[in-house]
């Protein structure tokens, strides 16, 4: 079956342009989660969604970061007025339950360059 | 706040060695453990899980036990494959909440022949 799909899978942005990373979760999953991994780090957990819900945004890193979930299944994470330091793979992941430890299902990921 | 701690790597090994990948962490309570491997030009995939205290994860001949006396989760393979080769990452789950990871920073192994 289809895992989950995340485009585009490179991104190259200039500094200042605004972009918008899409994740397709596997069907039916009611979690989704948003994660930024920085080269030669571990994930950094951004935003989680519980179906069309924004429940967790502690993690994005400025009001310039913005993730929506509207029909509960595509999300779409945009950066607006992108930075050097806004470079990094920017991974989703969904889970078929509400809480609890269900591992969650990661996408490959999108590239993100700001020059 | 939670924190996960693994070695450095890259890890070099020569085929059937024997892998050990250090990992401790920093929670309140009593987290839920992780191991994820990402392997080359792949998304990240859960490796193994122990969810309480004494629990042994298991899975395609990596091991792993939940030992909160030391707050350790040390990752053990008794022999090696070429095919290991990947980044190992170290995560843990605060309990009764949603699967919002904390990682560790990973580990590069790379296994010779």
């Amino acid at each position: 079956g289809a895992g989950v799909s995340q485009s585009p899978r490179y991104k190259v942005a200039k500094r200042g342009q605004d972009v918008a990373l899409r994740c397709d979760p596997i069907s039916g999953h009611v979690s989704l989660f948003w994660y930024q991994q920085a080269l030669g780090q571990g994930p950094e957990f951004l935003t989680y969604f519980q179906n069309e819900a924004q429940l967790d945004k502690s993690g994005l890193p400025s009001d310039r970061f913005f993730a929506e979930r509207p029909e509960g299944s595509v999300s779409t994470l945009k950066i607006q007025r992108t930075q050097q330091e806004d470079s990094a793979v920017y991974l989703c992941a969904s889970s078929p339950r509400r809480v609890g430890n269900s591992p969650l299902h990661f996408g490959n990921g999108t590239r993100l360059t700001v020059t | 706040g939670n924190s996960v701690t693994q070695m450095e790597g890259p890890v070099t090994l020569s085929e059937e060695a024997f892998l050990t990948i250090n990992c401790t962490y920093t929670a309140t309570g009593y987290p839920s453990l992780f191991w994820y491997v990402q392997y080359p030009g792949e998304g990240l995939q859960l490796l193994l899980k122990a969810t309480k205290a004494d629990d042994k994860g298991s899975n395609k001949g990596f091991e792993a036990t939940y030992r909160k006396e030391t707050t350790s989760f040390h990752l053990e393979k008794g022999s090696v494959q070429v095919s290991d080769s990947a980044v190992y990452f170290c995560a843990l789950t605060p309990t009764g909440t949603a699967s919002k990871l904390t990682f560790g920073t990973g580990t590069r192994l790379q296994v010779t022949l």
